[in-house]
């Protein structure tokens, strides 16, 4: 079946602007996860989203990072007025069951270059 | 808070076996995962391990020590394919089931 999907693939823009990343999770899967690896960095949690649960944005690395998750669904990733240091990464995770302690099936991600 | 630590490169030759380690710091455990991931590439799941223990699977073998907090990934049997960076996570109880913690990885070269 269809795995997890992430668009763009790749992403340049300039310092200041806003951009959007989007996730279609695996059907059926009601965990995601949003992570960002920075070059020769580990991955690090960004944002989980649960069910109908209120998410934990705790990864978050400032307030011009925000993320949805529509209809239970697709998810997007928004980071406004980019800066040089957002570059990474962004990488979307799903599961079938809720919390970490289960198998994560990862997207191929998209690669944000902010110039 | 969690803590990961784990080689930046190792180096093998094809057909030999190499043993990746990693140890971790945290209040609360509830699991280690092994992911794999080629270059430009997503991470695929290898393995999980709660217990302690020896998990195999294949040419893959993984072992947990929640005593010493301390796990291995055990790769033989070397292909060249299996060049690529391994990534040790752990995940927590609570807020930190939430997530995974992961180290910075281990860059594996396989040389023929």
């Amino acid at each position: 079946g269809a795995g997890v999907s992430q668009s763009p693939s790749n992403k340049v823009t300039e310092k200041g602007k806003d951009v959007e990343l989007r996730c279609d999770p695996i059907s059926g899967h009601t965990a995601l996860y949003w992570y960002r690896q920075s070059l020769g960095q580990g991955l690090e949690f960004l944002i989980y989203f649960q069910g109908n649960s209120a998410p934990d944005k705790s990864g978050l690395p400032s307030d011009r990072f925000s993320a949805e998750r529509t209809g239970g669904s697709v998810s997007t990733l928004t980071i406004q007025r980019t800066q040089q240091e957002d570059s990474a990464v962004y990488l979307c995770a799903s599961s079938s069951r809720d919390r970490a302690s289960y198998e994560q099936y990862f997207g191929p991600g998209t690669r944000l270059t902010v110039t | 808070g969690q803590n990961i630590d784990q080689p930046t490169e190792m180096t093998a030759t094809e057909g030999a076996i190499v043993q990746i380690n990693c140890t971790y710091q945290t209040s609360g455990f509830n699991g280690l995962f092994w992911y794999q991931q080629h270059a430009g590439e997503a991470p695929t799941f290898l393995s999980y391990n709660v217990l302690d223990g020896l998990e195999e699977k294949g040419r893959f073998s993984s072992f947990l020590s929640r005593s010493k907090g301390y796990s291995y990934l055990l790769l033989k049997e070397l292909q060249m394919k299996d060049s690529a960076s391994y990534l040790c996570a752990v995940t927590g109880w609570g807020a930190a089931g939430n997530k995974l913690t992961f180290g910075g990885g281990t860059r594996v070269l396989v040389k023929p």
